[in-house]
């Protein structure tokens, strides 16, 4: 199945612009989507579908996609973004769900 | 308002069996794909089991197929996970996830969790 490789760890200052990337292979064909998940919680979606929002989040998030890396955007990032954020998509040759290993947003 | 509440998580010794629950409120379940998503302490997110809105299919990671059975009954609108054979890997918070929309992510919401520790 898929293997998303998402950095362990990125870290920008608060007001500044945070890019957080998933690489795989044949990404570029499947819907990429995105969670945000804060110490103690669970998860909550945050861009899908590549680059749509659900509502209540912020415009601050927005996604992409280019070759085989999906990105997440996080601009005038806040102190409250601190999290874990996750890639995920559905691989159709496997039936199989797959998440990225995620990545640590640290805001110095 | 959609709210999912999972149940049914404790300490179990290898080898046993332990069913989780997830209550569902606030939308038409018969409509949405079911998902069991599990997190193992300190760990990443890892995909379990999903079941069709008809409850026609189900697909399971490797790591839990032929132990793990999801299913999930309309008149309770309430999703299962049966866990047999468990082992000490298994030993992970277990949340519940609504697709949202048909059966495949992206899922919205999720619940908040149930811990299922697996230790003699």
């Amino acid at each position: 199945s898929s293997v998303l490789t998402q950095p362990p760890s990125v870290s920008v200052a608060p007001g500044q612009t945070a890019s957080l990337t998933c690489g795989g292979h044949n990404i570029g064909t499947k819907s990429v989507h995105w969670y945000q998940q804060k110490p103690g919680q669970a998860p909550i979606l945050v861009v899908y579908h590549d680059s749509a929002r659900p509502s209540g989040i912020p415009q601050r998030f927005s996604g992409s996609k280019s070759g085989n890396t999906a990105t997440l955007t996080i601009s005038r990032v806040e102190v409250g973004d601190e999290a874990d954020y996750y890639c995920q998509v559905w691989d159709s040759s496997s039936d199989h769900v797959v998440f990225g290993g995620g990545t640590k947003l640290t805001v110095l | 308002q959609v709210h999912l509440v999972e149940s049914g998580g404790g300490i179990v010794q290898p080898g046993t069996s332990l069913r989780l629950s997830c209550a569902a409120s606030g939308f038409s379940f018969n409509n949405y794909g079911m998902h069991w998503v599990r997190q193992a302490p300190g760990m990443g997110l890892e995909w379990v089991a999903l079941i069709w809105n008809d409850g026609t299919h189900e697909l399971y990671a490797d790591s839990v197929k032929g132990r793990f059975t999801i299913s999930r009954d309309t008149s309770k609108n309430t999703l299962y996970l049966q866990m047999n054979s468990l082992r000490g890997e298994d030993t992970a918070i277990y949340y519940c996830a609504k697709s949202k929309s048909g059966s495949g992510p992206p899922y919205d919401p999720w619940g908040q969790g149930t811990l299922v520790t697996v230790s003699s």
